[in-house]
């Protein structure tokens, strides 16, 4: 009973590279999302995909781009990391309708030196 | 989405039943209320949510207030392994994606 996988679980980046975090659930879930969090700090929503085909900024979308590649992925780049993108980043998934509930992976952590 | 306010942390001794509040006093009549938790270095885990009626689950029981304006989440027989940050999220249901705004939460402690 997978529910929503992400890999990689760790990784550590040099200023400038690039990286795309993977995402995949099996629960057939129509929306998913990408957050972040920072030491501290509560979750902040950096874009979401309302269903396959659509891709929608959150709250904190600089410096990242995403791909909902087929109805279980979602993909999260960075094009150019840098310092102040050193988090850990979950992502999740929801049937999208009505008031069911996110249910999240085990999130990526990720620095940035 | 209306604000929540939660104790910033609470001890429970195991076995005893952990009663963790949180107050919405602004909620609105088509917000529910969803409760999480994040355990060290995991993601959040959802564990229950409700609009109106009392609700349980395998994991927990919520119980909200007949006006809506506070709620408790209880575990009825908390274990070591329930030790988390704890949160309260009130959220109106909608048919597309959304955010969960997660604020600081409870940090409970379970103690032998």
């Amino acid at each position: 009973n997978a529910g929503v996988t992400q890999t990689p679980k760790f990784q550590v980046l040099k200023t400038g590279q690039s990286m795309t975090l993977q995402c995949a659930q099996d629960m057939n879930h129509n929306s998913m999302y990408w957050y972040r969090q920072d030491p501290g700090m509560g979750l902040r929503l950096i874009y979401y995909s309302a269903s396959e085909g659509t891709t929608d900024k959150g709250e904190v979308p600089n410096g990242y781009n995403v791909s909902r590649l087929n109805k279980r992925e979602f993909s999260l780049r960075l094009e150019s990391a840098a310092p102040s993108q050193t988090s850990v980043y979950f992502c999740a998934s929801s049937p999208g309708h009505s008031n069911q509930p996110q249910h999240f992976g085990d999130g990526t952590r990720l620095s940035i030196l | 989405d209306a604000k929540t306010t939660q104790p910033t942390s609470m001890d429970c001794a195991e076995g005893r039943a952990a009663n963790l509040p949180c107050n919405h006093s602004t909620i609105s009549g088509n917000e529910y209320v969803y409760w999480y938790r994040q355990i060290h270095s995991q993601g959040p885990q959802y564990i229950i949510h409700g609009l109106k009626n009392n609700e349980t689950n395998e994991m927990a029981s919520l119980i909200i207030t007949e006006d809506r304006k506070s709620s408790t989440l209880i575990l009825p027989h908390a274990t070591l392994r329930d030790t988390a940050v704890y949160y309260c999220i009130v959220r109106v249901g909608t048919n597309s994606g959304y955010a969960l705004n997660f604020g600081k939460g409870t940090s409970l402690l379970v103690t032998p």
